[in-house]
């Protein structure tokens, strides 16, 4: 039982380039999300989804792409990445209003 | 929409000293979860509160959820080098299923 997977762990991008970052569940998660950690700004939710076909917007959505395709994928995409987009990303997911289960992060540096 | 804050941002404390951290949202929670996040780790649960006045204990770690379901603490007693870390609450109004919305923590180091 993995739990919840990210990859990729680090990335380094250039401003103007495109990337998925990958987050898979093998929980049986209705719910999954995205986060960004920045110093001093906590964890700031990015998309959410309530389950396979629904998404929503979070917090701080703009410069981001969600789907759910399948209960246990939510990738998350960034179109055109931007310096302000430099950060930590935690993907989690959780079943009603249970716990949240996190992955491990991918960092994330634009240049 | 729904704000979480969270105070202190930061605290330094002597190994064996008390610590708290305070949690406030604008409205009225369902419930509150508590994290903590190791540096260079993820954020790990660590509790739920649901009942308006709740106190729960785990070990040296006390939770509260206020009377009116709008604010929340997290008291350790006698910290110890492996309490260092950030520590979020979190919450949401409404119905289960929606967005849970993190508080921008607050970090706490601790010297021997």
């Amino acid at each position: 039982n993995a739990g919840v997977t990210q990859t990729p762990k680090f990335q380094v991008l250039k401003t103007g380039q495109s990337m998925t970052l990958q987050c898979a569940q093998d929980m049986n998660h209705e719910y999954m999300s995205w986060y960004r950690q920045d110093p001093g700004m906590g964890l700031r939710l990015i998309h959410y989804s309530v389950g396979a076909g629904i998404t929503d917007q979070g917090e701080v959505p703009n410069g981001y792409n969600v789907s759910r395709s399948t209960t246990e994928d939510f990738p998350l995409r960034l179109l055109s990445a931007a310096p302000s987009q430099t950060s930590v990303y935690f993907c989690a997911s959780r079943q009603g209003p249970e716990k949240l289960f996190f992955g491990s992060g991918t960092q994330l540096s634009v240049l | 929409g729904q704000q979480v804050m969270q105070i202190p941002q930061y605290q330094h404390v002597q190994e064996g000293e008390d610590f708290t951290t305070y949690c406030n949202s604008s409205t009225t929670l369902s419930n509150i979860q508590w994290y903590k996040q190791r540096p260079g780790g993820h954020p790990v649960f660590l509790i739920q509160l649901v009942k308006s006045g709740e106190v729960k204990k785990q070990k040296r770690l006390t939770f509260q959820f206020g009377e009116a379901k709008k604010n929340s603490s997290l008291h350790i007693t006698a910290t110890q080098t492996t309490d260092v870390g950030t520590y979020f609450c979190a919450g949401y109004s409404g119905q289960a299923g929606t967005a849970l919305i993190f508080g921008k923590g607050t970090t706490l180091s601790v010297s021997s």
